[in-house]
Parts: C-alpha cells; structure tokens; sequence
C-alpha cells in the first residue's frame, strides 16, 4: 500500500532565504508521480510541482524545485529567496502510475516565513 | 481556465440534518474526487468517480455519498451529520492522462 510520511510538522524561516522540506513515501510500484501542493490561508489547495519517477533530473519551476532520491524514496521541497507570501501548509503527494487512480498525501508542513 | 468550483463555501448544519456539497469543473476532466480536510491531518479521499463509475473508500461506504449526473457535476451528500462531520471538504478534478489534480476551493462544514 501506498504511504507518504512528512516528519516536519512546522519550520519557520527567515525571508529571502532557502527552506527545504522533506518528504519520504511507500510504494511496490516502479512508477509513479510525486507532487506538492500548497495550502493557502483560506484553505484552497494549489498544485506547486511535480516529479515523474522515471526521470532523474529534478523538476523546477519557478524558486520551487524538488530533491528526488529515489533510492531513499524521497522527494524533498525546495523553496529559494523565501517571501513572507510563501507562507502556507506544503502538502505532498503520490499516485502510483499503472494502479493509482488517487493521490495519497501526506500530513503537512506548516512554513512561516518572517522578515 | 482550469477552474474547479465549489457551493456554498460555508456550510452550516445540524446533528442528524442531511448536507449536500456541490463541485462544478468545465475542463471535462473524467474523474473527480472528493477529500476530507481537518486541521492537522492530512487530507482524506473520500470517494471518486471515473467517468460515472463511483469509487467510495471503504472506511467511508456508508457515511458519504455522491452523485454525477454529467461529466462536470459532482455532488457529496451526507444523510445525517454528526459532529465528527465539521471539516473541509475539497473537491478535485483530473484528465485522463493528467498527472496532477486541480482543486477547487472548499466547502467549510460545521455541524453543531
């Protein structure tokens, strides 16, 4: 069965610098997605970044990029130049390719950033 | 525009009332879900429907749910809240093929 375990229930971080989130996940398949999303103050749930397990180099997009260790099963989060807007709850997530129709997320970490 | 809309976004209802949630999506996205969202917690998948076949979590048969009369509607109904019910639930749509899922913004139940 699929599992996505994020340890870090909260960081707090100063603007403009770098965070990083971690995140580790459970799979018997050998080929799934792994996302995060971003919780936004008043709750809504917003799609940040993606990995495809068959690709080794690490997604970016925008200052968000992905830390993917396949070998440790896990696929950390990035932030770079941190703004106070960055603030939010990061959620990560995981659909397996060929039997997952549903994506497994994990618990959340909460990010404060501060000036 | 890959809009996912949600009625009302505050919902206020009474033990053992029935609720009903509404999602709308236009981007004729083929399966929809349904979470649970509470404080702290992760969120949980509560059922989905590919095309117009219901998919419902085991834990959760009973308690939820659901209808999809076309391709862009999709509601959650629940038949007698209870206070455990008082939550975000959050709608999300996907393509076929797609990788991620798009959400809409949130129905917050209280149950009183």
């Amino acid at each position: 069965a699929q599992k996505v375990t994020q340890t870090q229930t909260s960081i707090s971080v100063v603007e403009k610098t770098t965070v990083t989130m971690d995140c580790v996940y459970e799979t018997r398949d050998s080929s799934y997605f792994l996302f995060w999303y971003k919780q936004t103050a008043s709750g809504e749930i917003v799609f940040l970044i993606r990995q495809d397990s068959y690709k080794k180099e690490n997604a970016t997009v925008g200052h968000y990029s992905l830390n993917f260790q396949k070998p440790k099963s896990s696929i950390g989060l990035i932030i770079t130049a941190t703004q106070i807007e960055d603030s939010a709850v990061y959620f990560c997530a995981m659909r397996e390719r060929v039997s997952g129709t549903y994506q497994r997320f994990g618990t959340g970490t909460k990010l404060q950033v501060v000036p | 525009d890959t809009t996912v809309k949600q009625n009302p976004r505050y919902k206020l209802a009474r033990v053992g009332k029935p609720v009903n949630l509404i999602c709308s999506q236009t981007m004729n996205h083929d399966t929809m879900y349904w979470y649970q969202k509470k404080p702290n917690q992760a969120p949980k998948l509560l059922l989905f429907y590919y095309d117009k076949i219901l998919n419902r979590e085991a834990d959760t048969f009973e308690k939820f749910q659901s209808s999809r009369p076309n391709n862009s509607f999709c509601s959650l109904y629940i038949g007698s809240a209870g206070l455990e019910y008082s939550a975000m639930y959050l709608c999300a749509s996907r393509p076929t093929g797609g990788r991620e899922q798009y959400f809409g913004p949130g129905t917050r139940l209280t149950v009183l």
